[in-house]
């Protein structure tokens, strides 16, 4: 069973359009997180949940909203899709906040 | 402020060669430390972990690391690679009642045939 589930692997989308990213985990953890990697491979923690509660809100657009509907769940809304959003969106989650965080394969989003 | 510095963006070696990536923090606390991989078109694996006791840590796929208080430092090692290897790796770092952890920049490791 994967650990860490996203979806879809691949979006491909035209400027202005509204979509959404999915993230299953399945490993109990009380912790989730979306990072953003660019094209130079940095990583940038967006948000992180604490079963249910956003802990981690960095300078991000409010473009992006992320949800919760549970601990097992974290999704994350894109409103209004500009061409800087294209990257590769990670899901990742963790018992605690500095333990091992465990990563989904990633959603690469394309923003034409 | 804490952070994290992996001052090689790209590291070539030879198959079969030994290999060294460097990694310096900056953190108030007993850091947590980790080394990540992540393979061309795939998520971020965890190689390695250091939260106390042996400063010499055992990971996956033959990989350690060291912990070296007095550096600040957490260079992972191989001693000889295989072209598998070639990948992104993430040094990270936190500290026990944190909410996050911090990655480095990342360094991108070529294998020579």
């Amino acid at each position: 069973d994967t650990a860490v589930s996203q979806t879809p692997k691949y979006l491909v989308t035209q400027m202005g359009n509204d979509k959404s990213i999915k993230c299953e985990q399945n490993l109990g953890h009380d912790t989730m997180y979306w990072y953003k990697q660019d094209s130079k491979k940095f990583l940038k923690i967006m948000f992180s949940y604490n079963n249910k509660e956003l802990i981690i809100n960095e300078t991000v657009p409010n473009r992006f909203s992320p949800k919760s509907p549970d601990k097992a769940h974290l999704n994350l809304h894109i409103n209004s899709l500009e061409l800087g959003d294209s990257a590769v969106y990670f899901c990742a989650s963790s018992q605690v906040g500095a333990d091992t965080q465990y990563f989904g394969p990633g959603t690469r989003l394309t923003v034409l | 402020a804490q952070s994290v510095t992996q001052p090689d963006i790209h590291i070539t070696v030879s198959e079969g060669a030994s290999l060294e990536l460097r990694c310096n923090y900056s953190y108030g606390a007993t850091p947590y430390l980790f080394w990540y991989v992540q393979s061309p078109g795939q998520g971020l694996q965890l190689l390695l972990k250091y939260f106390s006791g042996d400063t010499l840590v055992q990971g996956i796929k033959g990989f350690e690391a060291e912990f070296k208080r007095s550096q600040s430092s957490f260079n992972l090692r191989k001693p000889s690679v295989h072209w598998s290897d070639a990948a992104e790796y993430f040094c990270a770092v936190g500290a026990q009642g944190d909410d996050k952890i911090i990655f480095g920049k990342g360094t991108r490791l070529h294998i020579l045939p």
